[in-house]
């Protein structure tokens, strides 16, 4: 049974960087690692997907370290806007495990 | 473009009727996914399709649950003899194919409430 676990909030104040980890305890070796964020009333959004490394886009980083059992999602310079839940995601056997997600709240 | 819709928005059902939950992806994505959220909850995945086949119905939470999915495009989710406990956000999804590396396009989802 696939299993993410991640921290089920975090608090922030605007400015900061922000650094979200999700264990993958039963990666498979072909699986990319991906995160979403969610807002209230919103359904998910793809924020960034890797494999190993690290990877950046306009909007987060992504670290995954060589064994791949973890991987942390890097918000630079979190505004108010970037209070969300923050999922990672992890497929096993046909089936999507979202994980209980992030709860990130960022103060002014 | 277009992206995933769902109808109905809102839907208010008695307990012990039937509801039938509608899902039209973005055209040409050969993927689409069913989730349940409750209050406050994670996403509970239920559900994917590549085309019109499921290779795995074991997530829907019992025989009540059925979802179906014609001609790669439009998809519906029944629940039959609706429970209380059934009362939830059901998001829809799709994406260009299946697979987690696969981007998936989320819709505004349906809020079910069962009395």
């Amino acid at each position: 049974l696939a299993k993410t676990t991640q921290p089920i909030s975090m608090d922030s104040y605007e400015g900061q960087e922000v650094n979200i980890t999700c264990s993958h305890n039963n990666i498979a070796t072909n699986d990319y690692i991906t995160w979403y964020q969610q807002f209230p009333s919103q359904g998910p959004r793809f924020i960034i997907q890797g494999y190993k490394t690290k990877v950046t886009n306009e909007v987060a980083s992504l670290f995954i370290p060589a064994d791949r059992k973890s991987s942390t999602l890097s918000l630079p310079r979190v505004s108010l806007s970037d209070t969300a839940v923050y999922y990672c995601l992890d497929l096993n056997f046909n089936k999507f495990y979202f994980g209980s997600g992030t709860k990130l709240n960022v103060k002014p | 473009g277009a992206g995933v819709s769902q109808s109905p928005s809102n839907k208010v059902t008695e307990k012990g009727k039937d509801v039938e939950l509608r899902c039209d992806p973005i055209s040409g994505h050969t993927a689409l996914y069913w989730y349940r959220q409750s209050l406050g909850q994670g996403l509970e995945f239920l559900i994917y399709f590549q085309g019109n086949s499921a290779p795995d119905k074991s997530g829907l939470p019992s025989d009540r649950f059925s979802a179906e999915r014609t001609g790669g495009s439009v998809s519906t989710l029944t629940i039959q003899r609706t429970q209380q406990e059934d009362s939830a956000v059901y998001l829809c999804a799709s994406s260009l194919g299946s697979g987690k590396d696969y981007e998936q396009y989320f819709g505004p989802g349906t809020r079910l409430t069962v009395t």
